[in-house]
């Protein structure tokens, strides 16, 4: 079952906020990858991240590789209403094939004009 | 193709059918996964490929469920005997290698309800 714990559940925004989502995990990753998910699609890679303490930026996207290991956060700025979707985080673990990955529950965003 | 394509996008079944999801992986991607989305949740592992071999199956819930993958290509996922929890869509995905760090591309899913 799912290692990973995301939050929030869910964030309303107005445009032009940042918004933050952090997941923790029971277990230590080698590398943490961040998804978002539009409505009747796949999700699409943002950003992967494959050292500890590694800070990576995509545009108005950031996220960071926990020092830990065990926890990765996402950050956006200046938040506009494309960004509307659920974001995932997934992690894989030090023993498992590249491929199986372990998702969160998804974060979904909703953002206001 | 340019993308991993899934078919069908959706299927109603009816309790104790089967049915096959069939998945054509972005051309010349080695590597192939099969996960399951529940409504609401993240992504679960079922199955991956390295070429027509599977190495990691261990994701499969129960032994209704198989998959195949033929001359390194197409993939079809069988579920037997289907049960009201199989609903779900079922996302298979892609990348170049197994190896780390090959970017992981996904479908748009089959939708499948079970009635």
């Amino acid at each position: 079952g799912q290692q990973l714990n995301q939050s929030p559940q869910s964030m309303f925004i107005q445009e032009g906020e940042d918004v933050s989502m952090n997941c923790t995990s029971s277990s230590i990753f080698n590398t943490w990858l961040w998804y978002k998910q539009d409505p009747g699609e796949g999700p699409v890679l943002l950003i992967a991240l494959y050292k500890a303490g590694e800070l990576t930026s995509n545009g108005r996207l950031t996220a960071q590789f926990g020092i830990t290991r065990k926890d990765s956060f996402l950050n956006i700025s200046a938040s506009i209403p494309s960004d509307v979707g659920i974001y995932f985080c997934a992690g894989q673990t030090l023993t498992d094939s590249w491929g199986k990955l372990q998702f969160g529950a998804g974060t979904q965003v909703v953002v206001t004009p | 193709g340019a993308g991993v394509s899934q078919s069908p996008s959706n299927k109603v079944t009816e309790k104790g059918k089967d049915v096959e999801l069939r998945c054509d992986p972005i051309s010349g991607h080695t590597a192939l996964y099969w996960y399951r989305q529940s409504l609401g949740q993240g992504l679960e592992f079922l199955i991956y490929f390295q070429g027509n071999s599977a190495p990691d199956k261990s994701g499969l819930p129960s032994d209704r469920f198989s998959a195949e993958r033929t001359g390194g290509s197409v993939s079809t996922l069988t579920i037997q005997r289907t049960q009201q929890e199989d609903s779900a869509v079922y996302l298979c995905a892609s990348s170049r290698t197994g190896v780390a760090g090959n970017t992981i591309y996904f479908g748009e899913g089959s939708w499948l309800t079970v009635v």
